[in-house]
């Protein structure tokens, strides 16, 4: 059974400050990473996607890969209280279909 | 939502009845994804489709549901005789190098 796990939250951060969110899936022959935002009663929106160990990042937002140890997180620098959404973390596990599979989402709130 | 489209938005049907789940992909596209998302879980894989085939349907409940692309027209997500726990929300994304964009979602409410 190919897992993702999260931590469900809530994560609470105050305005400004490095939220860090994390990830762990089960199965090392997965390529790709993903994180989604998702507000509440909204679609998820693509924010990161990570495919190589190390750290990718765009804008303030930084993905982080771990192959050995199979996690990938994401931290989110000054962060803003419209950051508040929940974060689904979504592997890819290989196969031809390319289908996600999604840990349950961790949610955070910014506190101005 | 990237271009892809969904409808309707929301959806209320009696138990028994039912529904009828509408995805066009981004423009030009050929394949979509449906996924579902439960109240308070995350989202979870139900069907790959490309124009006129079903590429996997690992993630689709064996009764009451399939699924359909056809040559002409969206792609239909079919629930029949639906139940009170098929109140969900229902997504459809595009596939575009490497990466997955999701329609607004169907919410689905069985009274």
């Amino acid at each position: 059974q190919k897992e993702v796990e999260q931590n469900s939250g809530p994560l609470s951060v105050p305005e400004g400050a490095i939220a860090s969110l994390n990830c762990t899936y089960s199965d090392r022959v997965s390529q790709s990473f993903f994180w989604y935002r998702q507000y509440s009663g909204k679609s998820p929106e693509l924010i990161m996607s990570i495919y190589s160990n190390g750290d990718k990042e765009d804008g303030r937002f930084t993905a982080q890969l771990n192959k050995a140890s199979q996690y990938v997180s994401l931290l989110i620098r000054d962060s803003q209280p419209s950051d508040s959404a929940t974060y689904l973390c979504a592997v890819h596990y290989g196969g031809a279909t390319n289908k996600l599979i999604f840990g349950t989402g961790t949610l955070l709130a910014v506190q101005p | 939502n990237a271009g892809v489209m969904q409808n309707p938005r929301h959806l209320v049907r009696r138990r028994g009845q039912e529904a009828r789940l509408r995805c066009s992909p981004m423009k030009g596209h050929s394949h979509v994804y449906w996924y579902r998302q439960l109240p308070e879980e995350g989202l979870k894989f139900m069907v790959y489709l490309q124009k006129e085939n079903i590429i996997d349907e690992s993630g689709m409940p064996k009764e009451r549901f399939s699924a359909e692309f056809p040559k002409e027209g969206p792609s239909i997500l079919r629930i029949q005789q639906v139940v009170r726990g098929d109140s969900a929300a229902y997504f459809c994304a595009s596939f575009r190098s490497n990466e997955q964009f999701f329609g607004p979602g169907t919410r689905l409410t069985v009274l």
